[in-house]
């Protein structure tokens, strides 16, 4: 299983950026896709999930309705589009495979860092 | 919303030692819901414990999980110099949020 991630910058508050997950080495349309991040020094927070076949995603409260998440099962990739970016999204960004059960994340990328600074 | 709390916050130990990391929930999860993941200085995580004892693919068997209701036990049977990291314990199920805990650092 590979996960690469790919699209973080610095960017302003307000801003927008799309981040995306290049998948291989699994069957990819057999799997629930997640975005977890973490920002410098603290712990894991759960970003959103997308099921196997892109009808079905979830939010966290902190970035519903600003970020978006999709996935193109055609070229085994996952993207997360992110909107009106807040100082309080700065953090690695990953990208995760499902691990079989709903929630449950059972391989993950290296991370893409994302720093909202003005 | 399940929220789990870890403790301590860090633990320090040597190699060779036993150790015990403690996770809480505010209610009562099934023991199927609660992982635990390993995340080393500078890397991502792993998926180490699920199912509350379950061990992931390649994961040795020092790592043992345990526990029911709202306290789960990840324990780490003798140390070894890779195990000191931090770990986060997880709920997950049919609904999110999937929340994670704080972590717990295991220190040498």
């Amino acid at each position: 299983v590979q996960l690469v991630e790919s699209g973080g910058a610095v960017v302003h508050p307000g801003g927008s950026l799309t981040l995306s997950c290049a998948a291989s080495g699994f069957t990819f349309d057999d799997y629930p896709m997640y975005w977890v991040r973490q920002a410098p020094g603290k712990p894991l927070e759960w970003v959103s999930l997308i099921s196997w076949d892109g009808e079905s995603t979830s939010y966290a409260a902190s970035v519903k309705g600003r970020f978006t998440i999709s996935r193109d099962n055609s070229k085994n990739s996952l993207s997360l589009r992110m909107n009106s970016l807040r100082i309080e999204d700065t953090a690695l960004y990953y990208c995760a495979k499902g691990g079989g059960f709903p929630g449950l994340l059972g391989s993950w990328g290296q991370g893409t860092l994302i720093t909202v600074s003005s | 919303e399940v929220v789990v709390t870890q403790f301590p916050a860090t633990l320090s130990l040597s190699p060779g030692e036993r150790a015990t990391l403690s996770c809480r929930a505010s209610q009562r999860v099934s023991i199927s819901y609660l992982a635990w993941y390993q995340q080393r200085p500078g890397q991502a995580p792993r998926l180490l414990i699920y199912g509350a004892s379950s061990r992931a693919t390649g994961i040795p068997d020092r790592f043992s999980g345990s526990g029911s209701g709202t306290d789960f036990t990840l324990t780490i049977s003798r140390l070894e110099p890779e195990d000191f990291a931090v770990y986060y314990c997880q709920h997950f199920g049919r609904a999110p949020p999937y929340t994670f805990g704080q972590g717990t650092k295991l220190e040498i």
